[in-house]
């Protein structure tokens, strides 16, 4: 069975430093893997995906994901934080197949002015 | 051009009482996903619709919740006999293509928050 885990529920930086937000994966074969990002009181909003190719994935507002095969991680990345980064980040995952997405538990970022 | 979009915004009801909540999915999506979110928590999958395909209903957590879609177009999604436990966040998403090959992202709605009194 497919799994998502996001193993800190919250992280906090201070604007201008680098932030990740980990994510790791469970999945049979080889694995869609999937960012959004909700801002208070809205629906998710997708930011990038890997399906093939390069294992550094660029997305929307400078965002990035790094897919690390050996290690079933898909971490998000930004150089530079911004305080409008500040929301609830999902990572997700589908199989090759195009079973049913399954979500992580989601990871709050704060991101200190 | 249109995402997808949800009514009611909002829905306060009191125990006991039916509820139906709308879903327009994007033209030409034939995957529409259900989902809940209760306050400050995960997603919640609740039912899976695939083109005419017989939906996956494994995430309803009762049968006082149903869905309904006709072809590709619109679903509704019916509470009935509410509870307190039911207020949460429905979120609706919707995707170009399902159950296959592919790696099409789903594209959310702004959600119905449904309060049960």
């Amino acid at each position: 069975a497919q799994s998502v885990a996001q193993p800190e529920d919250q992280v906090n930086v201070a604007e201008g430093n680098p932030l990740t937000v980990k994510c790791t994966y469970s999945v049979s074969g080889n694995p869609y893997l999937f960012w959004y990002v909700q801002y208070p009181n809205r629906g998710l909003q997708f930011l990038l995906k890997y399906i093939t190719g390069d294992n550094l994935v660029k997305g929307s507002y400078g965002f990035e994901a790094e897919f690390n095969k050996s290690q079933t991680s898909f971490h998000l990345k930004k150089p530079s934080a911004l305080v409008s980064d500040s929301a609830l980040y999902f990572c997700a995952v589908r199989d090759l197949y195009g079973q049913n997405f399954v979500f992580g538990p989601g990871t709050r970022l704060s991101v200190l002015p | 051009g249109a995402g997808v979009s949800q009514s009611p915004s909002n829905k306060v009801t009191e125990k006991g009482k039916d509820v139906e909540l709308r879903c327009d999915p994007i033209s030409g999506h034939t995957a529409l996903y259900w989902y809940r979110q209760r306050l400050g928590q995960g997603l919640e999958f609740l039912i899976y619709f695939q083109g005419n395909s017989a939906p996956d209903k494994s995430g309803l957590p009762s049968d006082r919740f149903s869905a309904e879609r006709t072809g590709e177009s619109v679903s509704t999604l019916t509470i009935q006999r509410t509870q307190q436990e039911d207020s949460a966040v429905y979120l609706c998403a919707s995707s170009p293509r399902g159950r296959g090959t592919s790696g099409y992202e789903q594209y959310f709605g702004p959600g119905t928050r449904l309060t049960v009194t």
